[in-house]
């Protein structure tokens, strides 16, 4: 079935360091991809999206890009900060049919330290 | 409300009681969906409705859990005779068509605590 998995944590770096946060994939179809986070007290939010091949999604200085080859969307950020400490999902989503349910990987927990 | 609201916050109730779990969308969101998030597991997926209608019910881990919606809107999960492995964070989020195609949104959660 369709799945995603993504590098355990928790993954903890230095202020400035640069962040890869490995997600591989698994579908039938031709999914979308997303990166959600969740914030210490915060609900899960949408942190970017790639909606097909070779697409990048970008936001707040994080990248991912889709690559079907090695149906991968692995998540990177230059520059981490302090305020970047969250738990990072990693998930698909395939549009059309009787669902459009988003599959989650397991998260992974990003501490960032000053 | 400006994004999805979810009652109570916090539930703790005795083995075998039944419980139910409440979900306000964003107005005008078609579809919506309830997760189940464990500690150490990720968001597992229990149910999406689309309107009124529940086309994928694929998740429900045992006929004990229940859900609907009415009016195209509210939602309200139901647990019946509730068990410890049942303690979780409940969490529901709405699409404006679905989460492939725009994005879901999630509310806080229900934090479910079975004694």
């Amino acid at each position: 079935g369709d799945s995603v998995t993504q590098m355990e944590g928790p993954v903890t770096l230095s202020e400035e360091a640069f962040l890869t946060i490995n997600c591989t994939y698994t579908a039938t179809g031709y999914p979308s991809l997303f990166w959600y986070v969740q914030y210490p007290g915060e609900g899960l939010q949408l942190l970017l999206k790639a909606t097909k091949a070779d697409d990048k999604g970008s936001n707040k200085g994080f990248e991912a890009t889709y690559r079907k080859e090695t149906t991968s969307f692995h998540l990177e950020k230059g520059s981490v900060q302090v305020s970047d400490s969250a738990v990072y999902f990693c998930a698909l989503a395939l549009y059309g049919g009787a669902t459009n349910k988003l599959i989650f990987g397991t998260g992974t927990l990003l501490a960032v330290q000053p | 409300g400006a994004g999805v609201s979810q009652s109570p916050s916090n539930k703790v109730t005795e083995k075998g009681k039944d419980v139910e779990l409440r979900c306000d969308p964003i107005s005008g969101h078609t579809a919506l969906y309830w997760y189940r998030q464990s500690l150490g597991q990720g968001l597992e997926f229990l149910i999406y409705f689309q309107g009124n209608s529940a086309p994928d019910k694929s998740g429900l881990p045992s006929d004990r859990f229940s859900a609907e919606r009415t009016g195209g809107s509210v939602s309200t999960l139901t647990i019946q005779r509730t068990q410890q492995e049942d303690s979780a964070v409940y969490l529901c989020a709405s699409s404006e068509q679905g989460a492939g195609v725009t994005e879901a949104f999630f509310g806080q959660g229900t934090r479910l605590t079975v004694v």
